[in-house]
């Protein structure tokens, strides 16, 4: 059964630094691989997705995935106060319902 | 435009007690629809998914049942609520199973069990 595995748990950046939230899996035939964002006391909204190999970037975002290694990461630049939040990487296939990690608390501070 | 509603907002309950939760997708024809409960400031756990009106597949148990009645609604029960059902309850859509599968979330209803 597919895992994912999220890191770290959380995360404290000041405003303007980067913040890097890791997720690995472990079905080698994932091949559908999203954020979601969750502020508090609001359902998680999908944020990037990453399908091919390489980086992906989406304006302060850059989805980073190596399928051969189970690994897809996201960078987040120049951190703002409003992007403190519950990160979620959710991995898919075409069988299957999306797999989400656990998630990484970040708090970007002023 | 396509909008997911959930109610009740939230609710307090007392343990033994039934529970009925609801969500409904206005603008978009047959979905997938699934139910996740979520700890305070844990991970989303898939519940219940549907991939079409009056069948429903459970992913884990939790002494909860699942319906959909109408193409529309989905509906989270228990006849008797634990403690252990607190948290928070997400209903949420995609246009495909699997592939390219975004989930839309909806607003969520924040259950208390005392």
């Amino acid at each position: 059964q597919q895992k994912v595995q999220q890191s770290p748990e959380s995360l404290i950046v000041p405003e303007g630094g980067m913040a890097s939230l890791n997720c690995t899996f472990s079905d080698r035939n994932s091949q559908y691989f999203w954020w979601y964002r969750q502020h508090s006391g609001e359902g998680p909204k999908a944020l990037m997705s990453i399908f091919s190999n390489g980086d992906k970037k989406e304006g302060r975002f850059t989805a980073h995935l190596n399928k051969a290694s189970l690994y897809v990461s996201l960078h987040i630049k120049d951190s703002q106060p409003s992007d403190s939040a519950l990160y979620f990487c959710a991995v898919s296939n075409n069988n299957n319902a999306p797999r989400f990690g656990a998630g990484t608390k970040l708090t970007v501070k002023p | 435009a396509q909008t997911i509603h959930q109610w009740p907002v939230a609710e307090i309950k007392a343990v033994g007690s039934p529970l009925s939760l609801g969500c409904t997708i206005k603008g978009k024809s047959s979905p997938n629809l699934y139910w996740y409960w979520q700890a305070t400031g844990g991970t989303l756990q898939q519940l219940f998914y549907s991939i079409t009106v009056g069948q429903v597949e459970s992913v884990v148990q939790l002494n909860l049942s699942a319906s959909r009645p109408k193409d529309d609604q989905f509906i989270l029960s228990t006849e008797k609520l634990l403690l252990s059902h607190s948290g928070f309850y997400l209903c949420a859509w995609s246009l495909n199973w699997g592939l390219y599968a975004e989930q839309f979330f909806g607003p969520g209803t924040r259950l208390t069990v005392l």
